[in-house]
Protein backbone atom coordinates (compact mmCIF):
# COMPACT_ATOMS: atom_id res chain seq x y z
CA UNK A 1 0.00 0.00 0.00
CA UNK A 2 1.15 3.28 -0.89
CA UNK A 3 1.50 5.93 1.85
CA UNK A 4 -0.47 8.29 -0.27
CA UNK A 5 -2.76 7.58 -2.47
CA UNK A 6 -4.43 10.75 -5.47
CA UNK A 7 -6.42 10.45 -8.02
CA UNK A 8 -4.41 10.44 -11.02
CA UNK A 9 -7.50 11.80 -12.91
CA UNK A 10 -7.72 13.13 -15.47
CA UNK A 11 -10.37 15.69 -14.20
CA UNK A 12 -12.46 17.63 -16.89
CA UNK A 13 -14.28 20.94 -15.38
CA UNK A 14 -15.74 23.84 -17.51
CA UNK A 15 -14.46 27.42 -16.77
CA UNK A 16 -15.99 28.82 -13.54
CA UNK A 17 -16.77 25.06 -11.55
CA UNK A 18 -15.60 24.51 -8.00
CA UNK A 19 -12.54 21.75 -8.61
CA UNK A 20 -12.16 19.24 -5.45
CA UNK A 21 -8.93 17.68 -5.38
CA UNK A 22 -8.27 14.81 -2.57
CA UNK A 23 -5.70 12.36 -1.35
CA UNK A 24 -5.84 10.00 1.31
CA UNK A 25 -2.93 8.61 3.42
CA UNK A 26 -2.59 5.69 5.91
CA UNK A 27 0.20 7.02 8.19
CA UNK A 28 -0.69 8.79 11.60
CA UNK A 29 2.37 10.58 12.18
CA UNK A 30 1.78 13.14 8.92
CA UNK A 31 0.97 16.42 10.67
CA UNK A 32 2.08 18.65 7.66
CA UNK A 33 0.72 19.02 4.50
CA UNK A 34 1.06 20.95 0.96
CA UNK A 35 -0.21 21.00 -2.06
CA UNK A 36 1.96 21.71 -5.29
CA UNK A 37 1.19 22.74 -8.58
CA UNK A 38 3.13 21.67 -11.43
CA UNK A 39 2.51 22.89 -15.14
CA UNK A 40 3.39 20.88 -18.25
CA UNK A 41 7.21 20.48 -18.51
CA UNK A 42 7.75 22.01 -15.41
CA UNK A 43 8.60 21.25 -11.95
CA UNK A 44 6.02 21.29 -9.58
CA UNK A 45 5.64 24.74 -7.51
CA UNK A 46 4.48 24.77 -4.14
CA UNK A 47 0.79 26.13 -3.30
CA UNK A 48 -0.51 25.60 0.25
CA UNK A 49 0.83 24.89 3.09
CA UNK A 50 -1.29 23.50 6.61
CA UNK A 51 -0.36 22.07 9.82
CA UNK A 52 -2.34 19.83 11.57
CA UNK A 53 -6.15 19.10 11.12
CA UNK A 54 -8.24 21.98 9.50
CA UNK A 55 -8.69 24.84 6.55
CA UNK A 56 -6.57 27.43 4.96
CA UNK A 57 -7.76 29.92 2.45
CA UNK A 58 -5.64 31.46 0.01
CA UNK A 59 -7.65 33.52 -2.79
CA UNK A 60 -9.62 30.85 -4.37
CA UNK A 61 -7.75 28.20 -2.92
CA UNK A 62 -8.89 26.61 0.02
CA UNK A 63 -6.67 23.62 1.68
CA UNK A 64 -8.28 21.44 3.97
CA UNK A 65 -7.33 17.94 5.94
CA UNK A 66 -8.94 16.07 8.17
CA UNK A 67 -6.62 13.44 10.24
CA UNK A 68 -9.61 11.85 11.43
CA UNK A 69 -9.99 10.57 7.76
CA UNK A 70 -6.77 10.61 6.73
CA UNK A 71 -8.22 12.64 4.13
CA UNK A 72 -6.59 16.16 2.63
CA UNK A 73 -9.16 18.09 0.19
CA UNK A 74 -7.75 21.43 -2.11
CA UNK A 75 -10.90 23.52 -3.51
CA UNK A 76 -10.54 25.69 -6.27
CA UNK A 77 -13.51 28.24 -6.68
CA UNK A 78 -14.13 30.13 -9.91
CA UNK A 79 -11.61 27.87 -11.64
CA UNK A 80 -9.50 29.03 -14.88
CA UNK A 81 -8.20 27.87 -17.91
CA UNK A 82 -5.11 28.98 -16.27
CA UNK A 83 -5.75 26.53 -13.09
CA UNK A 84 -5.05 23.48 -15.99
CA UNK A 85 -2.32 21.55 -14.45
CA UNK A 86 -0.99 18.33 -12.30
CA UNK A 87 -1.85 18.97 -8.86
CA UNK A 88 0.55 17.21 -6.05
CA UNK A 89 -0.23 16.61 -2.78
CA UNK A 90 2.65 16.48 -0.12
CA UNK A 91 3.15 15.16 3.73
CA UNK A 92 5.41 14.58 6.26
CA UNK A 93 6.11 13.55 9.75
CA UNK A 94 8.63 16.06 10.56
CA UNK A 95 11.56 15.22 9.48
CA UNK A 96 12.58 16.75 6.39
CA UNK A 97 11.28 14.11 3.62
CA UNK A 98 8.08 14.91 1.90
CA UNK A 99 5.57 11.79 0.52
CA UNK A 100 4.41 12.33 -2.09
CA UNK A 101 0.84 11.50 -4.01
CA UNK A 102 0.89 10.80 -7.99
CA UNK A 103 -1.05 13.62 -9.10
CA UNK A 104 -4.16 14.64 -10.49
CA UNK A 105 -4.10 16.54 -14.17
CA UNK A 106 -6.88 18.78 -13.64
CA UNK A 107 -8.18 20.15 -17.25
CA UNK A 108 -10.16 23.71 -17.16
CA UNK A 109 -11.91 24.33 -20.06
CA UNK A 110 -13.09 27.66 -21.43
CA UNK B 1 14.03 35.15 -8.33
CA UNK B 2 15.30 32.17 -6.36
CA UNK B 3 15.68 29.23 -7.94
CA UNK B 4 16.84 25.66 -8.64
CA UNK B 5 18.76 25.15 -11.62
CA UNK B 6 19.04 21.98 -13.57
CA UNK B 7 21.75 21.82 -16.47
CA UNK B 8 19.88 20.31 -19.08
CA UNK B 9 16.16 19.99 -19.97
CA UNK B 10 16.28 16.99 -22.50
CA UNK B 11 19.14 14.58 -22.65
CA UNK B 12 20.02 11.01 -24.43
CA UNK B 13 22.18 8.82 -23.38
CA UNK B 14 23.28 5.13 -24.32
CA UNK B 15 23.01 2.32 -22.78
CA UNK B 16 26.25 1.71 -20.34
CA UNK B 17 27.24 5.26 -20.67
CA UNK B 18 28.00 7.06 -17.21
CA UNK B 19 25.31 10.32 -16.83
CA UNK B 20 25.36 13.09 -14.94
CA UNK B 21 22.59 15.05 -13.87
CA UNK B 22 23.54 18.73 -11.95
CA UNK B 23 21.38 21.07 -10.24
CA UNK B 24 22.29 24.12 -8.19
CA UNK B 25 20.62 26.43 -6.31
CA UNK B 26 20.62 30.32 -4.92
CA UNK B 27 19.30 30.00 -1.99
CA UNK B 28 21.45 28.93 0.67
CA UNK B 29 19.38 25.79 1.48
CA UNK B 30 20.94 23.02 3.67
CA UNK B 31 18.77 20.20 1.99
CA UNK B 32 18.65 19.04 -1.33
CA UNK B 33 16.71 16.43 -3.25
CA UNK B 34 16.96 14.47 -6.06
CA UNK B 35 13.50 12.33 -7.42
CA UNK B 36 12.35 10.94 -10.08
CA UNK B 37 8.84 11.22 -11.84
CA UNK B 38 6.87 8.82 -14.00
CA UNK B 39 3.44 8.53 -15.18
CA UNK B 40 1.15 6.40 -12.53
CA UNK B 41 4.77 6.65 -10.18
CA UNK B 42 4.35 9.55 -8.96
CA UNK B 43 7.97 10.99 -7.50
CA UNK B 44 10.10 8.63 -6.16
CA UNK B 45 13.03 9.78 -4.02
CA UNK B 46 16.59 8.75 -5.20
CA UNK B 47 18.88 10.21 -2.68
CA UNK B 48 18.59 13.60 -0.85
CA UNK B 49 21.58 15.36 1.45
CA UNK B 50 21.31 17.64 4.53
CA UNK B 51 24.21 19.22 4.19
CA UNK B 52 27.86 18.98 2.03
CA UNK B 53 29.37 15.80 1.56
CA UNK B 54 26.55 14.11 3.44
CA UNK B 55 24.20 11.64 1.47
CA UNK B 56 21.21 9.39 2.44
CA UNK B 57 19.60 6.98 0.36
CA UNK B 58 15.54 7.34 -0.76
CA UNK B 59 13.21 4.88 -1.94
CA UNK B 60 14.76 3.80 -5.42
CA UNK B 61 18.87 4.39 -4.80
CA UNK B 62 19.32 1.29 -6.35
CA UNK B 63 22.08 2.15 -10.00
CA UNK B 64 22.31 5.97 -8.78
CA UNK B 65 25.15 8.12 -6.84
CA UNK B 66 25.08 11.28 -5.93
CA UNK B 67 27.95 13.86 -4.99
CA UNK B 68 27.40 17.35 -3.21
CA UNK B 69 31.20 18.49 -2.43
CA UNK B 70 29.73 22.23 -2.16
CA UNK B 71 26.36 23.46 -0.71
CA UNK B 72 24.69 24.84 -3.38
CA UNK B 73 25.53 22.11 -6.33
CA UNK B 74 23.85 18.09 -5.53
CA UNK B 75 24.95 16.04 -8.69
CA UNK B 76 22.95 12.89 -9.83
CA UNK B 77 25.17 10.06 -11.44
CA UNK B 78 23.59 7.57 -13.30
CA UNK B 79 26.74 4.76 -12.95
CA UNK B 80 25.91 2.60 -16.21
CA UNK B 81 22.67 4.16 -18.04
CA UNK B 82 19.57 1.43 -18.50
CA UNK B 83 16.66 2.19 -20.33
CA UNK B 84 14.55 1.44 -17.67
CA UNK B 85 16.23 4.86 -15.92
CA UNK B 86 14.57 6.78 -18.89
CA UNK B 87 12.20 9.44 -16.86
CA UNK B 88 11.72 12.73 -15.86
CA UNK B 89 14.13 13.89 -13.38
CA UNK B 90 13.72 16.75 -10.57
CA UNK B 91 16.01 18.53 -8.14
CA UNK B 92 14.49 20.07 -5.43
CA UNK B 93 15.93 22.38 -2.49
CA UNK B 94 14.39 22.96 0.83
CA UNK B 95 16.01 24.74 4.26
CA UNK B 96 16.12 22.90 7.50
CA UNK B 97 13.04 22.13 9.34
CA UNK B 98 9.53 21.42 7.76
CA UNK B 99 9.07 23.72 4.89
CA UNK B 100 8.44 23.18 0.89
CA UNK B 101 10.70 22.62 -1.25
CA UNK B 102 11.73 24.38 -4.22
CA UNK B 103 12.17 22.44 -7.66
CA UNK B 104 13.71 23.02 -10.77
CA UNK B 105 12.33 22.32 -14.06
CA UNK B 106 13.86 18.90 -14.82
CA UNK B 107 15.81 16.67 -16.84
CA UNK B 108 14.17 14.88 -19.04
CA UNK B 109 16.53 11.32 -19.40
CA UNK B 110 15.85 8.95 -22.43
CA UNK B 111 18.34 6.13 -22.76
CA UNK B 112 18.43 4.26 -25.92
Amino acid sequence: QKEVEQDPGPLSVPEGAIVSLNCTYSNSAFQYFMWYRQYSRKGPELLMYTYSSGNKEDGRFTAQVDKSSKYISLFIRDSQPSDSATYLCAMNDNFNKFYFGSGTKLNVKP
Amino acid sequence: DVKVTQSSRYLVKRTGEKVFLECVQDMDHENMFWYRQDPGLGLRLIYFSYDVKMKEKGDIPEGYSVSREKKERFSLILESASTNQTSMYLCASSRTGIYGYTFGSGTRLTVV
